[in-house]
């Protein structure tokens, strides 16, 4: 099985500031890894895919990079509306999440 | 629009099995996958397994191997999780998801499925 790490686990941080989140794979991946927004009582949300495409219809403020097993997602200005829990999962063998990280603004 | 409308929530006692429906619509049923993922009270997501809605065909993750059965019907665009043997541990949020044939991203939810083990 692969393994799936996130750091930091909690993050807090102002409007307008840019944040990163890391995900780090137990084994290479490449680029078999998409990245989720949970909203506090909501349903996750398909924000990045293959590491570093933007779905459809998210907000350009979202992005992705990395391959084989570091990866990075960065808010590059936080907005209110971002206060959730992010994922990452990746699919090179069968599917696994890692364990989230929750963003909370000042 | 795609939806995938879940089942209404479940009070299950210990040992017994649920059986959770998601039907999908505003799509072509065959050419997606879906996958059922759960979270439990102020947990993560975990990932159950994968049903091909075309074939049929299934990938459990290996904790549930034996214990989880993921059927299809495609005159109704409906599937099913059927989960057996269970305890306090598998109260949680149940969610099925569409994903794409070719790349494993779940890009719809269902609102998900509340499943309560109780004595």
């Amino acid at each position: 099985d692969i393994q799936m790490t996130q750091s930091p686990s909690s993050l807090s941080a102002s409007v307008g500031d840019r944040i990163t989140i890391t995900c780090q794979a137990s084994q290479d991946i490449t680029n078999y890894l998409n990245w989720y927004q949970q909203k506090p009582g909501k349903v996750p949300k398909l924000l990045i895919y293959d590491a570093s495409n933007l779905e459809t219809g998210v907000p350009s403020r979202f992005s992705g990079s990395g391959s084989g097993t570091d990866f990075t997602f960065t808010i590059s200005s936080l907005q209110p509306d971002d206060i959730a829990t992010y994922y990452c999962q990746q699919y090179a063998n069968l599917l696994s999440f890692g364990p989230g990280t929750k963003v909370d603004v000042k | 629009q795609v939806q995938l409308l879940q089942s209404g929530a479940e009070v299950k006692k210990p040992e017994a099995s649920v059986k959770i429906s998601c039907k999908a619509s505003g799509y072509i049923f065959t050419n997606y996958q879906i996958h059922w993922v759960r979270q439990a009270p102020g947990s993560g997501l975990e990932w159950m397994g994968i049903i091909n809605a075309d074939g049929g065909s299934t990938t459990y993750a290996q904790k549930f191997q034996g214990r989880v059965a993921m059927t299809r019907d495609t005159s109704t665009s409906t599937v099913y999780m059927e989960l057996s043997s269970l305890t306090s541990d598998d109260t949680a949020v149940y969610y099925c998801a569409r994903g794409p044939l070719l790349r494993l991203s779940l890009d719809y939810w269902g609102r998900g499925t509340l499943v309560i083990v109780s004595s």
